[in-house]
């Protein structure tokens, strides 16, 4: 079954700092999508970043990116410069890649988009 | 032109009603979800559904039931409320199951669910 942790409940940076967020994640697929999703106090859920696991290259959108390390399952976010509105709950995803179809996929079905339990970026001034 | 929303934003009710939670894209997707985010922040899928084909999380209890009166809504019926149901329930869709390599969900605001 596949697994996401991320292991640092709270941390927090000062502003115009690089902080990096830990993922791991456990699967036994070797095709994947990882995904790096902010919520910030208003509660809505917005993507930051994603990870096709074929794809070698760390993926990077502006002031983030990402080191992707697939062999040791390793999937670690990166934010530089940052800034008050980083301020969030940072929730590391794994998706599965296998197209739905058979029991074997509905009855796992739970496993195929799992969520990190969130860590909690407190941006200081 | 908000992609995903859903109504109501809040929703406070008693133990042993059936209540509703609507959502709606307009992004054109062909599958749309419902996550379920309890207390503790936890993110648990709950549902996938497009045009043709219904995909339940196995740990969901059938109290629960999306409805789908066309491919731009996703509607949640709970029957029967339980104090555990309290929680923030997201919507979201995508284009596809796997379409292309994108796989991009894009969520709506959440309702916030008080079960009392």
């Amino acid at each position: 079954a596949q697994t996401v942790t991320q292991s640092q409940p709270e941390m927090s940076v000062q502003e115009a700092e690089t902080v990096t967020l830990s993922c791991t994640y456990d699967t036994s697929e070797s095709d994947y999508y990882l995904f790096w999703y902010k919520q910030p106090p208003s509660r809505q859920m917005i993507l930051v970043i994603r990870q096709e696991a074929y794809k070698q290259q760390n993926a990077t959108e502006n002031r983030f990116s990402v080191n992707f390390q697939k062999a040791a399952k390793s999937f670690s976010l990166k934010i530089s410069d940052s800034q008050l509105g980083d301020a969030a709950m940072y929730f590391c995803a794994y998706r599965s890649a296998t197209t739905p179809s058979g029991a074997h996929y509905r009855d796992n079905y739970g496993q195929n988009f799992v969520f990190g339990p969130g860590t909690r970026l407190s941006v200081l001034p | 032109d908000t992609a995903v929303s859903q109504t109501p934003k809040y929703l406070v009710t008693q133990m042993g009603n059936d209540k509703s939670i609507k959502c709606e894209q307009n992004l054109g997707h062909d599958t749309m979800y419902w996550y379920k985010q309890d207390s503790k922040k936890f993110l648990k899928i709950m549902f996938s559904y497009n045009n043709k084909e219904l995909i339940i999380n196995e740990t969901v209890p059938n109290r629960f039931s999306p409805k789908s009166p066309d491919k731009a809504h996703l509607n949640l019926h709970i029957n029967s409320l339980e104090l555990g149901d309290s929680a923030v329930y997201f919507c979201a869709s995508s284009q596809g199951w796997t379409s292309g390599r994108r796989n991009e969900q894009f969520f709506g605001p959440g309702t916030r669910l008080t079960v009392l």
